[in-house]
């Protein structure tokens, strides 16, 4: 069981847009900058965005980061076929002393 | 261009041991704290250990400390992960990843991955 909480899944048509939520706690989250990926199994996993809203050059404003307390959330607007993938969040945790993933969202784009 | 290219990985049997590395190129190595990353076949990413870069600094993963020993080296630009005891659900794609140099923990660039797979 992951320490961040993510939905499993999510979905929505081409062109449409979606969130990804990660649920975590003070210890991490809430003290803590948030990261999200983009993975496709098998492949290396590509940064989307860093320090909870900032995005590496490179990566298209259709995807954006919001952190509020100990909850983040990833978002995805004018979505296509191609951003189907695995989303995760990371940050650090204090307790632990250690990074810590989410469990990984699947986006399908129907 | 930052590359990064694990290697090590394979077949072993439980109880046994390997070392990956990961060689760096196209950045000052020395000047980035580097992550172990892995995912086991139908799971999400796992973090396993991260190292500063001075190699003061040592994090694990609970589950792994006292089996996996993360080091350095700064002159040879690359980063091991040795790995100890191992067991079966140890069975990874190993990443090895490079800090980016902002604050917060994001992991700005990963290699392809060495897959370690532990089975009799």
């Amino acid at each position: 069981q992951s320490v961040l909480t993510q939905p499993p899944s999510v979905s929505a048509a081409p062109g449409q847009k979606v969130t990804i939520s990660c649920s975590g706690s003070s210890s991490n989250i809430g003290n803590n900058y948030v990261s999200w990926y983009q993975h496709l199994p098998g492949t290396a996993p590509k940064l989307l965005i860093y320090q909870n809203n900032n995005r590496p050059s490179g990566i298209p404003d259709r995807f954006s980061g919001s952190k509020s307390g100990t909850s983040a959330t990833l978002g995805i607007t004018g979505l296509q076929t191609g951003d189907e993938a695995d989303y995760y969040c990371e940050t650090w945790d204090n307790t632990l002393s250690a990074g810590v993933f989410g469990g990984g969202t699947k986006l399908a784009v129907l | 261009e930052v590359q990064l290219v694990e290697s090590g990985g394979g077949l072993v049997q439980p109880g046994g041991s390997l070392r990956l590395s990961c060689e760096a190129s196209g950045f000052t190595f020395s000047s980035y704290d580097m992550n172990w990353v892995r995912q086991a076949p139908g799971k999400g990413l796992e973090w396993v250990s991260s190292i500063n870069t001075n190699s003061k600094n040592r994090h694990y993963a609970d589950s792994l400390r006292g089996r996996f020993t993360i080091s350095r080296d700064n002159a040879k630009n690359s980063l091991y992960l040795q790995m100890d005891s191992l067991r079966a659900d140890d069975t990874a794609l190993y990443y090895c990843a490079r800090l980016a140099s902002v604050s917060g923990h994001a992991q700005d660039y990963w290699g392809q991955g060495t897959l370690v797979t532990v089975s009799s």
